[in-house]
């Protein structure tokens, strides 16, 4: 069964270090999202993106947050200047259409220190 | 996006069929309705989909009644490893975008 693929699977940064987590989607999906889980939170929306843009995006995903996919494989999340409440799961997800369920990779679990 | 309400926590055993019970209740006529599983420090995984009446695939069936404005995901002889937390999610997924809002879901438990 195809899957997303994340990398790291943990990251430890200090507070205002940048950082990109990585995720390689399923190869014919064509729609692409990152979502969040602090601990023992609910699973909270960031961004979704279509067509080499962002389609949507929640008001957690301010000027810290950027994606991209630079090469046709890869899908990225930057976040600059890591906060201490940045700590989470962060999970990417892929879609080939609207109406199909989203594949969710295992996820980056990112403690800032 | 409709709200939906569904149970915090379910007990079961081995071997019984266990049914979660949704509510929503401002369904609108486009609105699919979706439940995902997540295991602890996984992603969430994709269970069913459906939009009325009944679905049923090879890990579950899921129950729309005419009015649409609940649903129940059937789970068939639940084993240990279903100890999960489902979530319920009602959206019109085919729009741009497409997010998915989750809430607190349902943490089921199923015991030996």
């Amino acid at each position: 069964e195809p899957e997303v693929t994340q990398t790291p699977s943990h990251q430890v940064t200090q507070m205002g270090q940048e950082v990109i987590l990585r995720c390689v989607p399923i190869s014919n999906h064509l729609y692409f999202y990152w979502y969040r889980q602090i601990l023992g939170q609910k699973v909270e929306f960031l961004v979704s993106f279509y067509n080499n843009e962002i389609s949507e995006k929640s008001e957690i995903f301010d000027d810290q947050f950027s994606v991209e996919r630079p090469d046709g494989s890869n899908f990225t999340l930057k976040i600059r200047s890591t906060k201490l409440e940045d700590s989470a799961m962060y999970f990417c997800a892929s879609s080939f259409g609207q109406t199909n369920g989203y594949t969710f990779g295992s996820g980056t679990r990112l403690t800032v220190v | 996006l409709a709200k939906t309400t569904q149970p915090i926590s379910m007990d079961s055993y081995e071997g019984q069929e266990v049914n979660i019970t949704c509510s929503h209740n401002n369904i609108a006529t486009n609105d699919y309705i979706t439940w995902y599983q997540q295991f602890p420090s996984q992603g969430p995984r994709f269970i069913i989909q459906g939009y009325k009446t009944k679905v049923t695939n090879e890990v579950a069936s899921l129950f729309i009644p005419a009015d649409r404005k609940s649903s129940t995901l059937s789970l068939p002889r639940v084993s240990l490893s279903d100890t999960a937390v489902y979530y319920c999610l009602v959206g019109a997924i085919y729009n741009q975008g497409g997010k998915l809002i989750f809430g607190q879901g349902t943490e089921l438990s199923v015991k030996p």
